[in-house]
Order: structure tokens, then sequence, then C-alpha cells
């Protein structure tokens, strides 16, 4: 199985910061990645797909880069509604699997 | 608009099989259709996925305990897990799994509002 290692774990920001969040496999899985943005008793939401596609519906404000092994989430310009946890999915190969998770929380 | 929906025992006791099944309404059943589950505090984890030409993958970790069905006449899947332990205790989602480029990088683009299975007896 592919390893995702999100890094960090948790951080606290303030708004209109800008905030960014790294996602390394432990092989390459080309720009095979997306970013879910989960709420507390919600479901994940699609945010990222193909490391760097803007799902319709997504604020700019959230953009992905990377390839090979290790990617970013960025999130510009950080609003009330965008503290939450946020994933990364490997879309390379099965089994999927997930980052653990980074939590943003407020400063 | 597709949404999707869980449904099934909220409690499950240790040894038995844990069956959930996911109603989806609008869209067409062509998809790959999947389970994901989060145990508290931890990431998610893919359980596997099922088609309506009759593929389907498990995750190797559950392999030897799941089985995820199809019918799409009454638009819905199902997923069982046997041989319960407390390890299985998550939240389960069922997903729908998309792919832009038909290249097999499909990711779960939508989700049901999840259930929670607690394992005791």
């Amino acid at each position: 199985d592919i390893q995702m290692t999100q890094s960090p774990s948790s951080m606290s920001a303030s708004l209109g910061d800008r905030v960014t969040i790294t996602c390394r496999a432990s092989q390459s899985i080309s720009r095979w990645l997306a970013w879910y943005q989960q709420k507390p008793g919600k479901a994940p939401k699609i945010l990222i797909y193909d490391a760097s596609t803007l799902e319709s519906g997504v604020p700019s404000r959230f953009s992905g880069s990377g390839s090979g092994t290790d990617f970013t989430l960025t999130i510009s310009n950080l609003q009330p509604e965008d503290f939450a946890t946020y994933y990364c999915l490997q879309a390379n190969s099965y089994p999927r699997t997930f980052g653990q998770g980074t939590k943003v929380d407020i400063k | 608009q597709v949404q999707l929906q869980e449904s099934g025992p909220g409690l499950v006791k240790p040894s038995e099989t844990l069956s959930l099944t996911c109603s989806v309404s609008g869209g067409p059943m062509i998809y790959y259709w999947s389970w994901v589950r989060q145990s508290p505090g931890k990431r998610l984890e893919y359980i596997g996925y099922v088609h309506h030409t009759g593929d389907a993958d498990y995750n190797p970790s559950l392999k030897s305990r799941v089985t995820i069905s199809l019918d799409t006449s009454k638009r819905q899947f199902s997923l069982n897990l046997s041989f319960v332990t407390a390890a299985d205790t998550a939240v389960y989602y069922c997903a729908r799994l998309y792919d832009t480029n038909a290249q097999g990088h499909d990711w779960f683009d939508l989700w049901g509002q999840g259930i929670l299975v607690t394992v005791s007896s």
C-alpha cells in the first residue's frame, strides 16, 4: 500500500492567513492526488483532484500543487468556514489511502 | 442532483456481521460505488468498491471479511463485514468514485452523510 503522510498534523491560524499543508507519498503517484475538507460530523468534501484541479464550486483561494511524491494544499486569505480538517488521498493505485489529516483551527 | 444515503443498524455484536445499505437518488448507476470508514480519531480508510459490470475490489486488510454488492434496479449498494470486533467501530460512508479522464485514477466525489456503527455486546 502507498503510505500518505501529511504535515503538520494540526495548526493554528488567523483569519486572512495563508495556510500551507503538505502531503508526501511513500512512492511516486504522478499527479494522482486529491484533497478533501471535513468538518465535524460531516462527510469529507472534495476540494481538488489531479493535484491541482479545483472542483467546481470550490473557492479559488484553495489551490494545489505538486507531483511525484510531494504535494501542497494552499489556502490563501483564510476564511471562517475554512477551519476544518484536511485530508489528502492518493488516486494512483488500489487500495486508495488517505493522509492522517491536518486540523486547522483558530489562533 | 445525486445524493447518497446510508442505512442500517447502529449497533452490532462482536463476531456478527455488519450490514449497511447505500441508496442512490438521481443520476445513472454506471459509476464505481464505494465504502469508506473512519474510526474515532483515525484517518479515513478505503473498504472497497463495486461496479455495475460486476467488477469489485476490496482493501486487502479487510478482504477476507468484506462483500460489497450492487442492485441497480433498487438503486442500492450494500456492505457486509463479517466477524466484527470493537476495532470495526467507525462512521461508515458510502461514496461515488469519479474519474474525469477514464484512466482509472478516480477519487471519491460524492459522499453520504455517514452512519456510526458501534460494535459492542
